[in-house]
């Protein structure tokens, strides 16, 4: 089974703060990787598939990149309404998400 | 409106047994795969199981293999997720979702298995 190691599990940051998130894949997965964020108490909500495309409706300050076996979110200008907690999740194989990263206010 | 609204959870016992349905809503169900995802209290995100949009491809995360089924009918646009043997390691908001082509999801419903 392929494994998703997701790092930080945790940061602390500023608003207009970047933030980049890494996820590294066990073996290839090609872009089979979706970013997703979720906040307390709602589902999850996709950012990006295909590893760097936006989903439609998310703001532009959210980006993704890699391929392969690593793959990185990055917010470039981080807003108050993105403090929450970020996964991938890979769908080459079955599908596997990573441990998550909450992204908390400095 | 896309709605996935799922039902059927509740407390059971360990060792029991529940049927988690999903209804699904505004969108054409029989054209898309669809999950169940799960996520303990205060845990991330667990893959548990996928359905093919014709529901001839399965697949199963290794807990819950042997013991859960997924399941879909079309015509009643529904998934459905029966749960045998639960364990108190199953306890979790469970969530229906699409996460294919198309990303809808359910709004969760809590399963405690507990005696």
């Amino acid at each position: 089974d392929i494994q998703m190691t997701q790092s930080p599990s945790s940061l602390s940051a500023s608003v207009g703060d970047r933030v980049t998130i890494t996820c590294r894949a066990s073996q290839g997965i090609r872009n089979d990787l979706g970013w997703y964020q979720q906040k307390p108490g709602k589902a999850p909500k996709r950012l990006i598939y295909a590893a760097s495309s936006l989903q439609s409706g998310v703001p532009s300050r959210f980006s993704g990149s890699g391929s392969g076996t690593e793959f990185t979110l990055t917010i470039s200008s981080l807003q108050p309404e993105d403090f929450a907690t970020y996964y991938c999740l890979q769908h080459n194989s079955y599908r596997t998400f990573g441990q998550g990263t909450k992204v908390e206010i400095k | 409106e896309v709605q996935l609204v799922e039902s059927g959870g509740g407390l059971v016992q360990p060792g029991g047994s529940l049927r988690l349905s999903c209804a699904a809503s505004g969108f054409t169900f029989s054209s898309y795969e669809m999950n169940w995802v799960r996520q303990a209290p205060g845990k991330g995100l667990e893959w548990v199981s996928y359905i093919s949009s014709n529901g001839f491809t399965i697949y199963y995360a290794d807990s819950v293999k042997g013991r859960f089924t997924i399941s879909r009918d079309n015509a009643k646009n529904s998934l459905y997720l029966q749960m045998n043997s639960l364990r108190a390691e199953d306890t979790a908001v469970y969530y229906c979702a699409s996460m294919g082509r198309i990303d809808y999801w359910g709004q969760g419903i809590l399963v405690t298995v507990s005696s």
